[in-house]
């Protein structure tokens, strides 16, 4: 079983359509959660960190359930920009983060 | 430019050739990771240092690969003998130490294998 597991998708929906992904990850002692986007052939890059109280930016917002070691993140109102890979990532000590597989959202006309 | 360097963006090699990656951190930032990253698959740990100690090492790095970051600040990845199963795209970042920080990532090296 992988640490770090997310529903591979594809998600495809329309543009305005509200959209989730889920992530869960297996070591309890992980500290430290974030969302990252990764569009196609580019490196990944933060979207949003995640905190226990949950957290929201813009159109976007996560959530943290540490007792089910859950973590999700929604996007409402969707554009045909947030088209991409997007990456659950879980930090146990300030060193290695163990990525998610990630999802892969296309938003279409 | 002031983010995360990687060279060269792209390197085809035969099998058996030696190859070696090189990184540029931001130049603040403290802490440096490589991970590596196939088709389909999110970004694997490899190694990650703390200025010039490298301080954790992938049970998946095997002995073929070596990192190094003599001076704190770029580092280099060198795979031996290089097999077709190493070919990826090889991603370095960087962060500060303290807090919960943001790693900030390369554009990578993919690498091929033939």
């Amino acid at each position: 079983r992988k640490e770090v597991e997310q529903d591979p998708g594809p998600f495809n929906v329309p543009e305005g359509a509200t959209v989730a992904f889920n992530c869960t990850y297996s070591n309890s002692a992980s500290q430290s959660f974030f969302w990252y986007r990764q569009d196609c052939r580019k490196e990944p890059k933060l979207l949003m960190s995640v905190y226990s109280s949950g957290n929201e930016d813009g159109r976007f917002t996560a959530q943290l359930n540490r007792a089910s070691q859950y973590i999700s993140l929604l996007i409402r109102d969707s554009k045909l920009s947030d088209s991409a890979t997007y990456l659950c990532v879980v930090r146990r000590d300030a060193g290695k983060s163990t990525f998610g597989d990630g999802t892969t959202l296309t938003v279409k006309p | 430019d002031t983010g995360v360097s990687q060279n060269p963006r792209h390197k085809i090699t035969k099998r058996g050739q030696n190859v070696t990656f090189r990184c540029d951190p931001i130049s603040e930032h403290n802490r440096l990771y490589w991970y590596r990253q196939t088709l389909g698959q999110g970004p694997e740990f490899l190694t990650y240092f703390q200025n010039e100690a490298q301080l954790e090492k992938s049970r998946l790095l095997s002995d073929r690969f070596s990192a190094e970051r003599p001076k704190g600040s770029f580092s280099t990845l060198e795979i031996q003998r290089t097999e077709q199963g190493d070919s990826a795209m090889y991603l370095c970042a960087s962060s500060l130490v303290q807090g919960d920080t943001e790693a900030f990532f390369g554009q990578g090296t993919r690498l091929t294998v033939v």
